[in-house]
């Protein structure tokens, strides 16, 4: 079966602080992809990747920077947090055809205080 | 702009009734439209489907129904139950984006017992 584990589940942290959340996918699929969920917004894409080593700015990046080491892991990294960035973020994979369905993981709560 | 809207944000229904959930969207361009379950702590999870070349997709207790000409669908629940209520986010790809998707903002169904 699809598996796609964030880390960590639940994070608080404070203005200015840097976090980072980790996303790790069994599936070798070649697409990934990191959304937040706000209440009103529905999913909004941050930042996603092709496959190893590429990155690409979503709809909502700045704040924002990724990382895609392996085709395993990609990891969301804010670098000076602020309060506004406080939400559930959600990691998913995915393969390359339009069609493709999206694995998702089950979010990372941020809370920026 | 949001390119799929959802509507009712929230919907209310007995269990046995058919919930309706309605989706509409601006791009003519768009022609798959995935519906994603996410029940309360987990990420979503693809539901059902319908290509634009199909005005109705069944799946057990689940049917879509598209209105191309009118730019509307509607995902309807019949016997709703409990487990049901979850929320219902409607998508469409992203032009000729590999993979990617627009997400409406979801709506929230309950199942009263």
């Amino acid at each position: 079966e699809a598996a796609v584990t964030q880390s960590p589940r639940n994070k608080v942290a404070v203005t200015g602080g840097k976090v980072t959340l980790s996303c790790n996918q069994t599936n070798n699929h070649n697409n990934m992809y990191w959304y937040r969920q706000d209440t009103g917004h529905g999913l909004r894409l941050i930042h996603y990747s092709y496959g190893a080593g590429s990155t690409e700015k979503g709809d909502i990046p700045d704040g924002y920077k990724a990382s895609r080491p392996s085709q395993e892991n990609f990891s969301l990294i804010l670098e000076l947090a602020t309060p506004s960035q406080t939400s559930v973020y959600f990691c998913a994979s995915g393969g390359r055809d339009r069609g493709a369905t999206l694995y998702f993981g089950e979010g990372s709560r941020l809370i920026v205080v | 702009q949001q390119q799929v809207r959802q509507s009712p944000q929230s919907l209310t229904v007995w269990e046995g009734e058919t919930a309706i959930l309605n989706c509409s969207y601006e791009n003519s361009a768009f022609d798959y439209f995935p519906w994603y379950q996410q029940f309360p702590g987990e990420g979503p999870a693809l539901l059902i489907s319908i290509l634009s070349v199909s005005d109705k997709k069944e799946d057990g207790r689940f049917t879509i129904f598209f209105n191309k000409r009118e730019k509307k669908l509607s995902l309807h629940i019949a016997d709703s139950q409990p487990g049901d209520s979850a929320t219902y986010f409607c998508a469409a790809p992203r032009g000729s984006a590999l993979g990617r998707l627009h997400f409406g903002a979801g709506t929230q169904l309950i199942v009263i017992p």
